[in-house]
């Protein structure tokens, strides 16, 4: 059954706390995403990788950190730097294609820090 | 970062009703175009990619217009089911597996 994960689907944690939030395919694709969605707002990208062991900020990265150790995982930290981290956190991956790059969606993971 | 904008309805339409969306991006450097479907507190999916030629899948229909940079998703004979919020997505460059950029989406109510 091929797919992207994610988990947890639901996530509570304190102020000032980090959080990770994995990411896993088994797609064989090359390019993984994460977004961030607000209530009423669009996707905001913040970080991608197109390839193992290398990653780019997007355009939100501040107060998050990720990783790209292998090739079906890309794990999202966020850290107490960020400042309004609630939000409903989306992972996406791609093949790597010069053409088009068609983006496949995980279940998305929410999360709240009270 | 290019921006893509939407209508930004909501429509709410009765059953059977055609209605569009209609989506512009500012990069002209930009080679793919989607459309996605969001239900309410869901992933969004993938609908259709959005070609040249315009394409058609059942009742939906999507077009593109480069000179004027935008891209439409007609829907036909619309049904209760296809009530959800609808993205445009249009990747950030001229390279193909540069990251997708989104619209805010569109709300589509179809009412019975």
């Amino acid at each position: 059954d091929g797919g992207i994960t994610q988990s947890p689907k639901y996530l509570f944690r304190k102020e000032g706390q980090n959080v990770t939030l994995s990411c896993e395919q088994n797609l064989n694709h090359d390019a993984m995403y994460w977004y961030r969605q607000d209530p009423g707002q669009g996707l905001r990208l913040i970080y991608y990788s197109q390839i193992v062991n290398d990653f780019q900020k997007g355009d939100i990265a501040e107060g998050y950190s990720v990783s790209r150790e292998k090739k079906e995982s890309f794990p999202l930290t966020v850290t107490s730097a960020q400042k309004n981290p609630t939000a409903f956190y989306l992972c996406a991956s791609s093949p790597r294609n010069r053409e088009s790059n068609e983006q496949f969606f995980g279940p998305g993971t929410r999360l709240t820090v009270l | 970062r290019k921006e893509v904008e939407q209508d930004p309805g909501p429509f709410n339409v009765p059953e059977g009703a055609t209605v569009a969306f209609n989506c512009t991006y500012s990069n002209s450097a930009s080679q793919s175009f989607f459309w996605y479907r969001q239900d309410c507190r869901k992933e969004p999916k993938l609908l259709m990619s959005v070609y040249s030629s315009g394409n058609e899948d059942g009742r939906f229909t999507a077009q593109l217009n480069r000179a004027s940079q935008y891209i439409s998703l007609l829907i036909r004979d619309s049904k209760l089911s296809d009530s959800a919020t609808y993205l445009c997505a249009v990747n950030g460059g001229s390279a193909g597996n540069t990251p997708l950029v989104f619209g805010k989406g569109t709300r589509l109510s179809v009412i019975a």
